[in-house]
């Protein structure tokens, strides 16, 4: 079975842009979760997804936002880019019963400069 | 005060050496105790996974959850130059949102 895939897996940008990230899960788990990595702060949740609808949400400003397609799928998006949100940014799938085994991609490593 | 925390380290220790990592935690809501393993450029990866209290063994590891002192380990017995990484804590409470501590960075010297 096919991990996670998430691309690009490196990203330059500027202050002031936008980006997006895709993430595409395990074959059959409809659950996808986006988190925020860095030295300082550790891993940090952005938000969850589950059957198209967001579940879950951690304490980010709204210039971060996603969604999820029918094929789970999935899109974080993040707006007027500044300097503190260079991280990497990590795309975890499960089949989201509750367990709470996550599966991680590689992730997307974002520098804004 | 961190809902999880887990000293960052720098751990390194001789190859063969038994290896303990620890993490203490304050919400006794969290059912869900898991270790991840993460290497340089990667994504962390899924060791070992424990429901509730108790011992979780699996080859040179073992995981161990005491839900009464809020505190969990990892034991990584024989260890190898192989096993050099960041191992990450992470536990839930079924609301599909893991918290992690701030990992461990451990390094094996041959």
């Amino acid at each position: 079975k096919a991990g996670v895939t998430q691309t690009p897996r490196y990203l330059i940008k500027t202050r002031g842009q936008q980006v997006t990230l895709s993430c595409s899960p395990i074959s059959g788990h409809r659950s996808v979760s986006w988190y925020q990595q860095t030295p300082g702060q550790g891993l940090q949740f952005l938000f969850e997804y589950f059957s198209e609808t967001q579940r879950n949400k951690g304490n980010f400003p709204g210039r971060f936002s996603g969604r999820q397609f029918s094929n789970s799928r999935s899109e974080m998006n993040v707006s007027t880019l500044e300097l503190g949100d260079s991280a990497l940014y990590l795309c975890a799938s499960s089949d989201g019963q509750g367990d709470e085994k996550l599966f991680f991609g590689s992730g997307t490593q974002l520098s804004v400069l | 005060q961190k809902e999880v925390e887990q000293d960052p380290g720098p751990l390194s220790v001789p190859e063969g050496a038994i290896v303990s990592l620890n993490c203490t935690y304050s919400n006794s809501a969290f059912q869900y105790f898991m270790w991840y393993r993460q290497y340089s450029r990667k994504g962390p990866e899924l060791l070992m996974y424990t429901y509730s209290s108790g011992n979780k063994e699996d080859g040179r590891f073992t995981a161990q959850v005491d839900k009464s002192s809020k505190y969990i380990s990892l034991f990584i017995r024989d260890s190898q130059p192989s096993d050099s990484a960041t191992y990450l804590c992470a536990m839930g409470r079924g609301a599909q949102k893991l918290v992690f501590g701030q990992g461990t960075r451990l390094t094996i010297n041959p």
